[in-house]
C-alpha cells in the first residue's frame, strides 16, 4: 500500500531533550515536506526537500533541523525542544512528476508531540 | 493567492449530496481551484482540483462557475466518513509547493 509513516504518533517530552520525528514513504517521490498545525494557524511549512541532499527553509524552520540522505526518509529533529513547538506535525510527500501534471500531497498520519 | 470564503460549518444527511461553497472572487486567470480535507486530526487528503471547466473524479464532483468566482464541491452520496473540514485553495498551478489552508468548513454528515 502507498503510504506515507510518522512514527512516533504521539510522544511527550520535556524541554531540551533532543527529538526526532521519523518520516518515511514507499512511493519513491522526490519531494518530501513538513508541516505543523496549531489551532487558528492552519498549517504551515518547517523545512522541505526537493530530492535527496536538497533541503531548504519553509515559513517556520526555527528550532527545527531535516536530513534527507535517502530518497524514503525525511527525519524531523529538534535539537532542543521548547513548549512552543507543542503542535501536531505532518510529512508529506509527492512526485516531481510530470510537467502539467499535478502532483498531489499525501501526508502521513501525524505526530502529536507535547514539550513540556 | 486569491482569498478565499467558505461557511464554517454545514450539516448534511447521509446518503444525500453534500454542496460545499467556496467564494474566490478576486481569482485571477491562471488561478486553479484545489480542494483537500482533513478527517479528525488525520492528514490532509487531496480531492480534486480544476480551473474552468468542471471536473469529476471517483470522489467528488467540482462545479466552477463560469465567472470563476465561486465554486462549488460535490460529494454525491456522503457517507459518515466524509465528516471532515474542507479546505478550498485558489493558486497558480503549482507541483510541489507548500499547501496553506484557511479555515475551512467542517462538514459533519448525520446519521
Amino acid at each position: 500500500e502507498a503510504q506515507v509513516t510518522q512514527n512516533p504518533r504521539y510522544l511527550i517530552t520535556v524541554t531540551g531533550k533532543k527529538l526526532t520525528v521519523t518520516c518515511s514513504q514507499n512511493m519513491n517521490h522526490e519531494y518530501m515536506s513538513w508541516y505543523r498545525q496549531d489551532p487558528g494557524l492552519g498549517l504551515r511549512q518547517i523545512y522541505y526537500s526537493m530530492n535527496v541532499e536538497v533541503t531548504d527553509k519553509g515559513d517556520v524552520p526555527e528550532g527545527y533541523k531535516v536530513s534527507r540522505k535517502e530518497k524514503r526518509n525525511f527525519p524531523l529533529i529538534l535539537e532542543s525542544p521548547s513548549p512552543n513547538q507543542t503542535s501536531l506535525y505532518f510529512c508529506a510527500s509527492s512526485s516531481l512528476g510530470q510537467v502539467g501534471k499535478y502532483n498531489e500531497q499525501f501526508f502521513g498520519p501525524g505526530t502529536r508531540l507535547t514539550v513540556l | 493567492d486569491a482569498k478565499t470564503t467558505q461557511p464554517t460549518s454545514m450539516d448534511c444527511a447521509e446518503g444525500r449530496a453534500a454542496n460545499l461553497p467556496c467564494n474566490h472572487s478576486t481569482i485571477s486567470g491562471n488561478e486553479y481551484v484545489y480542494w483537500y480535507r482533513q478527517i479528525h486530526s488525520q492528514g490532509p487528503q487531496y480531492i480534486i482540483h480544476g480551473l474552468k471547466n468542471n471536473e469529476t473524479n471517483e470522489m467528488a464532483s467540482l462545479i466552477i462557475t463560469e465567472d470563476r468566482k465561486s465554486s462549488t464541491l460535490i460529494l454525491p452520496h456522503a457517507t459518515l466518513r466524509d465528516t471532515a473540514v474542507y479546505y478550498c485553495i485558489v493558486r497558480v498551478y503549482f507541483g510541489n509547493e507548500k499547501l496553506t489552508f484557511g479555515t475551512g468548513t467542517r462538514l459533519t454528515i448525520i446519521p
